[in-house]
């Protein structure tokens, strides 16, 4: 069974634009959450996404936002993208439907940085 | 303002010696815990999970302990291999209102296997 993908693998982009993100979760797998990984702040939780409504979020400006479609895939987009914004961007996919937590399996996330 | 890297906590064991390694977690109201380990250049890598009605699990080479009275959470690894070294993470999940996927993660340790 394939892992979690996410594309691009890379990204640089200018103080001031805006970037989408997409992740592609395990088959089967319809809960995606994201995160952002940097060394200041390590991992903090972006949102969660079930059935293509945002069950929970972090604390991020509304800058940062995020989709699912019916196949359970994912994107996030952050606007008007500030230097700090440059991080790890992970994604993780979790065969939960209901009831109690489920594992997270993750991709090899989105290195974005800003210039 | 320059941000400051989180400074991780190393683990140094020689190949094939027993590793420990210890987090605190902060919600008393977990009530599922993961161990994740992060290569260079990857995304986290689920190891073992525990659910907060249990007080150790076991994996292969791996098991997982924990205290709720204190909060603590351990992972031992068993006859540790040069593969190992990377950075481990524990991450907890607390119910926010029924079934939800928002890991908060741990700062991290660094595992580093002397050969």
């Amino acid at each position: 069974k394939a892992g979690v993908t996410q594309t691009p693998r890379y990204l640089i982009k200018t103080r001031g634009q805006q970037v989408t993100l997409s992740c592609s979760p395990i088959s089967g797998h319809r809960s995606v959450s994201w995160y952002q990984q940097t060394p200041g702040q390590g991992l903090q939780f972006l949102f969660e996404y079930f059935s293509e409504t945002q069950r929970n979020k972090g604390n991020f400006p509304g800058r940062f936002s995020g989709r699912q479609f019916s196949n359970s895939r994912s994107e996030m987009n952050v606007s008007t993208l500030e230097l700090g914004d440059s991080a790890l961007y992970l994604c993780a996919s979790s065969p939960l439907s209901s009831g109690a937590s489920y594992e997270q399996y993750f991709g090899p996330g989105t290195r974005l940085t800003v210039t | 303002g320059e941000s400051v890297g989180l400074h991780l906590p190393t683990l140094s064991v020689q190949e094939g010696d027993n590793s420990i390694i210890n987090c605190a977690y902060s919600n008393s109201a977990s009530d599922y815990f993961i161990w994740y380990k992060q290569e260079s250049g990857k995304g986290p890598q689920f190891i073992i999970d525990i659910r907060s009605n249990m007080d150790k699990r076991q994996g292969q080479r791996v098991t997982v302990l924990l205290n709720k009275t204190v909060k603590h959470l351990s992972l031992q690894i068993a006859a540790t291999q040069p593969g190992d070294s990377a950075v481990y993470f524990c991450a907890e999940n607390a119910p926010y209102g029924g079934a939800t996927n928002k890991l908060i993660f741990g700062t991290g340790t660094l595992l580093a296997v002397q050969p």
